[in-house]
């Protein structure tokens, strides 16, 4: 089926730790996300990228860094995981002013 | 200006009752408005949207309902049904523009 794929699914990371977050999208879709799910804080965009080539930053982008590869793929980085990182991290495709299609997310937690 | 607020944060409704959760924005450049549906463990997924030429829009047993002057729009679970039992995210965006603002979500329970 058609959609958004994200790895890993799960992942425990020590504090320091640096790990990449994998989204493809088959849909041929110019636009990806990423964004972080916390209880009580609903969905918050860390960075997007509009179009292959481009990438920008969205509400919470420290500590991130992301990489649009080809127009499939938008990779998310934690150079140096901390606690607060903890928390489940959706990535999203889109055509502008088009429904998002979310991925089933990976769920992080750093001890 | 950027926020959407999203209310109730929970719900919990009887089998066959109507569900309400209500959104407020202050951006009046804000003109497209969906609604997400999130199960356990999946991402969420489009269940409907409004563009504010029209005050309300009905999808099965599903409504918006859109107040331009006062900012707000609500969804309306029509029936609700133990299945409907989810976390829904309002949103908004520019046209053209290719971010939403989410709102926080509520979780909501439908028993049986």
């Amino acid at each position: 089926n058609a959609g958004v794929t994200q790895t890993p699914k799960f992942q425990v990371l020590k504090t320091g730790q640096s790990m990449t977050l994998q989204c493809a999208q088959d849909m041929n879709h110019n636009s990806m996300y990423w964004y972080r799910q916390d209880p009580g804080m609903g969905l918050r965009l860390i960075y997007y990228s509009a179009s292959e080539g481009t990438t920008d930053k969205g509400e919470v982008p420290n500590g991130y860094n992301v990489s649009r590869l080809n127009k499939r793929e938008f990779s998310l980085r934690l150079e140096s995981a901390a606690p607060s990182q903890t928390s489940v991290y959706f990535c999203a495709s889109s055509e502008p002013d088009s429904r998002y299609t979310f991925g089933s997310g990976t769920r992080l937690t750093v001890v | 200006q950027q926020q959407v607020k999203q209310s109730p944060q929970s719900l919990i409704v009887q089998k066959g009752g109507i569900s309400i959760i209500n959104c407020a924005y202050e951006n009046t450049a804000f003109d497209y408005f969906p609604w997400y549906q999130q199960f356990p463990g999946k991402g969420p997924a489009l269940l409907i949207a409004i563009r504010p030429d029209v005050s309300e829009k009905k999808e099965g047993r599903f409504t918006i309902s859109f107040n331009k002057s006062a900012k707000q729009f609500s969804l309306h679970i029509m029936d609700s049904q133990p299945g409907d039992s989810a976390t829904y995210f309002c949103a908004a965006s520019m046209l053209g523009t290719y971010k939403y603002i989410f709102g926080t979500g509520t979780r909501l329970k439908v028993l049986a």
